[in-house]
Protein backbone atom coordinates (compact mmCIF):
# COMPACT_ATOMS: atom_id res chain seq x y z
CA UNK A 1 0.00 0.00 0.00
CA UNK A 2 0.73 3.67 -0.33
CA UNK A 3 1.40 5.33 2.70
CA UNK A 4 0.50 9.21 2.89
CA UNK A 5 2.57 11.20 5.65
CA UNK A 6 1.28 14.51 5.91
CA UNK A 7 2.66 17.22 7.73
CA UNK A 8 2.80 19.30 10.04
CA UNK A 9 0.00 17.72 12.42
CA UNK A 10 -1.12 20.89 13.31
CA UNK A 11 -0.46 24.46 12.23
CA UNK A 12 -1.32 27.38 14.34
CA UNK A 13 -2.27 30.62 11.91
CA UNK A 14 -4.16 33.91 12.05
CA UNK A 15 -6.79 35.27 9.76
CA UNK A 16 -5.81 36.62 6.76
CA UNK A 17 -2.24 34.60 7.14
CA UNK A 18 -1.52 32.09 4.61
CA UNK A 19 -1.14 28.36 5.40
CA UNK A 20 1.32 25.89 3.53
CA UNK A 21 0.01 21.94 3.93
CA UNK A 22 2.84 19.06 3.45
CA UNK A 23 1.76 15.64 1.78
CA UNK A 24 4.10 13.16 0.85
CA UNK A 25 3.68 9.67 -0.72
CA UNK A 26 5.94 6.90 -0.06
CA UNK A 27 6.25 6.29 -3.84
CA UNK A 28 5.69 8.23 -6.70
CA UNK A 29 1.80 8.96 -7.18
CA UNK A 30 2.31 11.08 -10.70
CA UNK A 31 -0.01 13.65 -10.52
CA UNK A 32 -2.91 11.31 -8.73
CA UNK A 33 -3.68 13.36 -5.50
CA UNK A 34 -6.44 14.58 -4.25
CA UNK A 35 -7.17 17.07 -0.89
CA UNK A 36 -10.36 17.49 1.29
CA UNK A 37 -10.88 19.70 3.74
CA UNK A 38 -12.99 18.53 7.04
CA UNK A 39 -15.02 21.14 8.92
CA UNK A 40 -16.10 19.90 12.37
CA UNK A 41 -19.23 17.51 12.07
CA UNK A 42 -19.11 17.24 8.45
CA UNK A 43 -18.32 15.31 5.39
CA UNK A 44 -14.90 15.71 4.02
CA UNK A 45 -15.26 17.83 0.67
CA UNK A 46 -13.11 17.98 -2.30
CA UNK A 47 -10.92 20.88 -2.91
CA UNK A 48 -8.25 20.03 -5.55
CA UNK A 49 -7.57 16.79 -7.63
CA UNK A 50 -5.22 15.99 -9.85
CA UNK A 51 -2.65 17.31 -7.55
CA UNK A 52 -3.23 21.38 -8.91
CA UNK A 53 -7.00 21.25 -10.05
CA UNK A 54 -9.72 22.71 -7.91
CA UNK A 55 -12.70 21.22 -8.03
CA UNK A 56 -15.95 22.97 -8.55
CA UNK A 57 -16.78 26.12 -6.51
CA UNK A 58 -14.01 26.04 -4.31
CA UNK A 59 -12.12 29.27 -3.70
CA UNK A 60 -9.05 30.69 -5.83
CA UNK A 61 -7.62 30.52 -2.40
CA UNK A 62 -6.83 27.23 -2.31
CA UNK A 63 -4.05 26.08 -4.60
CA UNK A 64 -2.30 22.58 -4.62
CA UNK A 65 1.24 21.79 -6.35
CA UNK A 66 3.49 18.86 -6.56
CA UNK A 67 3.98 15.61 -8.30
CA UNK A 68 5.61 12.66 -7.90
CA UNK A 69 6.24 12.26 -3.73
CA UNK A 70 5.75 15.85 -3.23
CA UNK A 71 2.95 17.56 -2.85
CA UNK A 72 1.60 21.09 -1.29
CA UNK A 73 -1.81 22.55 -0.56
CA UNK A 74 -1.61 26.02 0.10
CA UNK A 75 -4.41 28.49 1.68
CA UNK A 76 -3.56 31.99 0.86
CA UNK A 77 -5.44 34.54 3.02
CA UNK A 78 -7.34 32.41 5.60
CA UNK A 79 -10.83 32.96 6.67
CA UNK A 80 -12.44 31.71 9.54
CA UNK A 81 -14.31 29.02 7.22
CA UNK A 82 -10.97 27.64 6.27
CA UNK A 83 -10.25 26.64 9.49
CA UNK A 84 -10.61 22.80 9.88
CA UNK A 85 -8.75 19.32 8.94
CA UNK A 86 -6.85 18.84 5.63
CA UNK A 87 -6.66 15.16 3.73
CA UNK A 88 -4.48 14.22 1.29
CA UNK A 89 -5.63 10.88 -0.86
CA UNK A 90 -3.77 9.05 -3.29
CA UNK A 91 -5.39 7.56 -6.18
CA UNK A 92 -2.28 6.17 -8.15
CA UNK A 93 -2.19 2.69 -7.16
CA UNK A 94 -4.93 1.26 -5.42
CA UNK A 95 -6.79 -0.63 -4.16
CA UNK A 96 -6.70 0.49 -1.84
CA UNK A 97 -7.21 4.38 -2.23
CA UNK A 98 -5.03 6.02 0.79
CA UNK A 99 -5.05 8.84 3.04
CA UNK A 100 -2.95 10.88 5.13
CA UNK A 101 -3.40 11.41 8.60
CA UNK A 102 -4.41 14.95 8.08
CA UNK A 103 -3.31 18.27 9.06
CA UNK A 104 -5.43 20.59 11.52
CA UNK A 105 -5.36 24.38 10.52
CA UNK A 106 -6.00 26.52 13.58
CA UNK A 107 -5.93 29.90 14.78
CA UNK B 1 -27.56 17.86 -7.95
CA UNK B 2 -26.69 14.50 -6.66
CA UNK B 3 -26.86 13.76 -3.16
CA UNK B 4 -26.23 11.07 -1.11
CA UNK B 5 -27.60 9.89 1.88
CA UNK B 6 -26.87 6.67 4.17
CA UNK B 7 -28.96 4.57 6.18
CA UNK B 8 -28.66 1.66 8.82
CA UNK B 9 -28.59 0.95 12.33
CA UNK B 10 -26.80 3.11 14.62
CA UNK B 11 -25.64 0.23 16.75
CA UNK B 12 -24.10 -2.82 16.11
CA UNK B 13 -23.64 -6.08 18.16
CA UNK B 14 -20.15 -7.56 18.48
CA UNK B 15 -19.87 -10.22 16.00
CA UNK B 16 -22.82 -9.07 14.02
CA UNK B 17 -22.97 -7.68 10.38
CA UNK B 18 -23.64 -4.01 9.48
CA UNK B 19 -26.01 -3.53 6.74
CA UNK B 20 -25.96 0.54 5.70
CA UNK B 21 -27.54 2.03 2.12
CA UNK B 22 -26.55 4.94 0.44
CA UNK B 23 -29.87 6.33 -1.45
CA UNK B 24 -28.98 8.91 -4.04
CA UNK B 25 -31.17 11.81 -4.95
CA UNK B 26 -31.00 14.21 -7.49
CA UNK B 27 -29.61 12.33 -9.89
CA UNK B 28 -29.27 8.69 -11.20
CA UNK B 29 -26.18 6.29 -9.58
CA UNK B 30 -26.57 4.46 -13.04
CA UNK B 31 -23.92 6.18 -14.97
CA UNK B 32 -20.69 4.97 -16.36
CA UNK B 33 -17.45 6.62 -15.32
CA UNK B 34 -18.49 6.73 -11.95
CA UNK B 35 -17.85 4.15 -8.86
CA UNK B 36 -19.83 4.23 -5.32
CA UNK B 37 -18.16 3.29 -2.54
CA UNK B 38 -17.86 3.59 1.34
CA UNK B 39 -15.06 5.86 3.61
CA UNK B 40 -14.90 5.10 7.44
CA UNK B 41 -13.60 7.72 9.97
CA UNK B 42 -12.82 6.18 13.60
CA UNK B 43 -13.96 8.66 16.63
CA UNK B 44 -10.83 11.28 16.35
CA UNK B 45 -9.30 9.36 13.50
CA UNK B 46 -8.29 9.71 10.01
CA UNK B 47 -10.00 8.30 6.75
CA UNK B 48 -9.95 4.68 5.86
CA UNK B 49 -11.33 3.49 2.26
CA UNK B 50 -13.56 0.12 2.49
CA UNK B 51 -14.45 -0.32 -1.25
CA UNK B 52 -16.36 1.01 -4.47
CA UNK B 53 -18.98 -0.38 -6.62
CA UNK B 54 -19.07 0.24 -10.39
CA UNK B 55 -22.20 0.50 -12.02
CA UNK B 56 -22.18 -2.54 -13.52
CA UNK B 57 -21.67 -4.30 -10.27
CA UNK B 58 -17.74 -4.80 -10.34
CA UNK B 59 -15.69 -4.45 -6.94
CA UNK B 60 -13.18 -3.65 -5.00
CA UNK B 61 -12.07 -3.49 -1.73
CA UNK B 62 -9.53 -2.27 1.19
CA UNK B 63 -7.82 -5.80 1.73
CA UNK B 64 -7.31 -4.68 5.28
CA UNK B 65 -10.97 -5.74 6.16
CA UNK B 66 -9.59 -8.99 5.35
CA UNK B 67 -12.80 -9.49 3.04
CA UNK B 68 -15.37 -9.19 5.99
CA UNK B 69 -16.73 -6.12 3.53
CA UNK B 70 -19.54 -6.38 0.75
CA UNK B 71 -20.81 -4.07 -1.34
CA UNK B 72 -23.72 -4.34 -3.94
CA UNK B 73 -25.32 -1.64 -6.36
CA UNK B 74 -29.01 -1.94 -7.26
CA UNK B 75 -29.63 1.12 -9.81
CA UNK B 76 -33.33 0.70 -10.02
CA UNK B 77 -33.46 1.52 -6.56
CA UNK B 78 -30.90 4.37 -6.88
CA UNK B 79 -28.85 2.91 -4.00
CA UNK B 80 -25.82 1.21 -2.92
CA UNK B 81 -24.98 -0.93 0.08
CA UNK B 82 -22.61 -2.02 2.46
CA UNK B 83 -22.45 -5.46 4.64
CA UNK B 84 -19.79 -5.76 7.05
CA UNK B 85 -19.37 -8.87 8.84
CA UNK B 86 -18.13 -9.66 12.50
CA UNK B 87 -18.21 -6.22 14.03
CA UNK B 88 -15.91 -5.46 16.91
CA UNK B 89 -15.63 -2.50 18.67
CA UNK B 90 -12.38 -1.33 16.23
CA UNK B 91 -15.49 -1.13 13.54
CA UNK B 92 -17.05 1.42 16.06
CA UNK B 93 -16.67 4.56 13.34
CA UNK B 94 -18.78 7.28 11.13
CA UNK B 95 -19.59 5.80 7.63
CA UNK B 96 -19.47 7.55 4.40
CA UNK B 97 -20.36 7.06 1.50
CA UNK B 98 -19.29 8.92 -1.91
CA UNK B 99 -19.48 9.15 -5.54
CA UNK B 100 -16.14 8.22 -7.04
CA UNK B 101 -14.78 10.15 -10.00
CA UNK B 102 -11.44 8.40 -11.40
CA UNK B 103 -10.03 8.04 -7.59
CA UNK B 104 -11.46 10.62 -6.07
CA UNK B 105 -14.78 11.33 -4.50
CA UNK B 106 -16.46 14.38 -5.36
CA UNK B 107 -19.75 13.53 -4.24
CA UNK B 108 -19.65 12.74 -0.20
CA UNK B 109 -23.02 12.28 2.10
CA UNK B 110 -23.27 12.94 5.43
CA UNK B 111 -22.34 10.47 6.83
CA UNK B 112 -23.49 8.00 9.77
CA UNK B 113 -22.38 6.84 13.40
CA UNK B 114 -22.23 3.08 13.80
CA UNK B 115 -21.67 2.17 17.32
CA UNK B 116 -20.39 -1.52 17.76
CA UNK B 117 -21.55 -2.60 21.50
CA UNK B 118 -23.45 -5.48 23.23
Amino acid sequence: DIVMTQSPATLSVSPGESATLSCRASQSVANLLAWYQQRPGQAPRLLIYGASTRATGVPARFSGSGSGTEFTLTISSLQSEDFAIYYCQQYSNWPPLTFGGGTKVDI
Amino acid sequence: QLQLQESGPGLVKPSETLSLTCTGSGDSINSGGYYWGWIRQSPGKGLEWIGSVYYNGRTYYNPSLNSRATISIDTSKNHFSLNLTSMTAADTAMYYCARRRWGYMDVWGKGTTVIVSS
